[in-house]
């Protein structure tokens, strides 16, 4: 198995541009997770998908963040616009029952 | 002005010698735990995950140990070897929940 497959692995962007990151889930898997990790605050939850609906996106920092599952094999979170403080390595996560399997990541800077 | 991250605590093990890592959760309706290994660049890894009606559980090398009554999880490793160097969290999911909160983690440091 490929595992979490995640694009890109890493992204430069300038402030106020529009940040699109990308997951493709273990086949198989029902429940999907985005987090963000960064030194200050560690690993947070994002949002998460069961059977491709979001079911708490508690942790969305604000309205520049959004995150869609058009199918079973695919997940995307966007940032318009992005912001310096955005800057953080992104995890997307999938898993069936219980065990959470992690993808490698994408390091997101936002100058 | 200088930013302040998460202190993460530290253990530095002499390889060979086996390592204890220890976590504390919040909830006492957490039904599941999980521990991860996350490596410099890399994603957290799956080490070993133990349920709530359980208080040991083994793997290879690995041993979760859970105690509900004061809520405590830890993470045994035997023969602690350089390439289990890396940050390692513990993570607690709720009673009927999907989600995982996880701790701020360990820094191992393994000896040669």
């Amino acid at each position: 198995d490929a595992g979490v497959i995640q694009s890109p692995r890493h992204e430069v962007t300038e402030m106020g541009q529009e940040v699109t990151l990308r997951c493709k889930p273990i086949s198989g898997h029902n429940s999907l997770f985005w987090y963000r990790q960064t030194m200050m605050r560690g690993l947070e939850l994002l949002i998460y998908f069961n059977n491709n609906v979001p079911i708490d996106d508690s942790g969305m920092p604000e309205d520049r963040f959004s995150a869609k599952m058009p199918n079973a094999s695919f997940s995307t979170l966007k940032i318009q616009p992005s912001e310096p403080r955005d800057s953080a390595v992104y995890f997307c996560a999938s898993s069936l029952v219980d065990t959470q399997y992690f993808g490698p990541g994408t390091r997101l800077t936002v100058l | 002005g200088e930013s302040v991250g998460l202190h993460l605590p530290t253990l530095s093990v002499q390889e060979g010698d086996n390592s204890i890592i220890n976590c504390a959760y919040s909830n006492s309706a957490s039904d599941y735990f999980i521990w991860y290994k996350q490596e410099s660049g890399k994603g957290p890894q799956f080490i070993i995950d133990i349920r709530s009606n359980m208080d040991k559980r083994q793997g290879q090398r690995v041993t979760v140990l859970l105690n509900k009554t004061v809520k405590h999880l830890s993470l045994q490793i035997a023969a602690t070897q350089p390439g289990d160097s890396a940050v390692y969290f513990c993570a607690e999911r709720p009673g009927g929940a999907n989600n995982l909160f996880f701790g701020t983690g360990t820094r191992l440091t393994v000896i040669p």
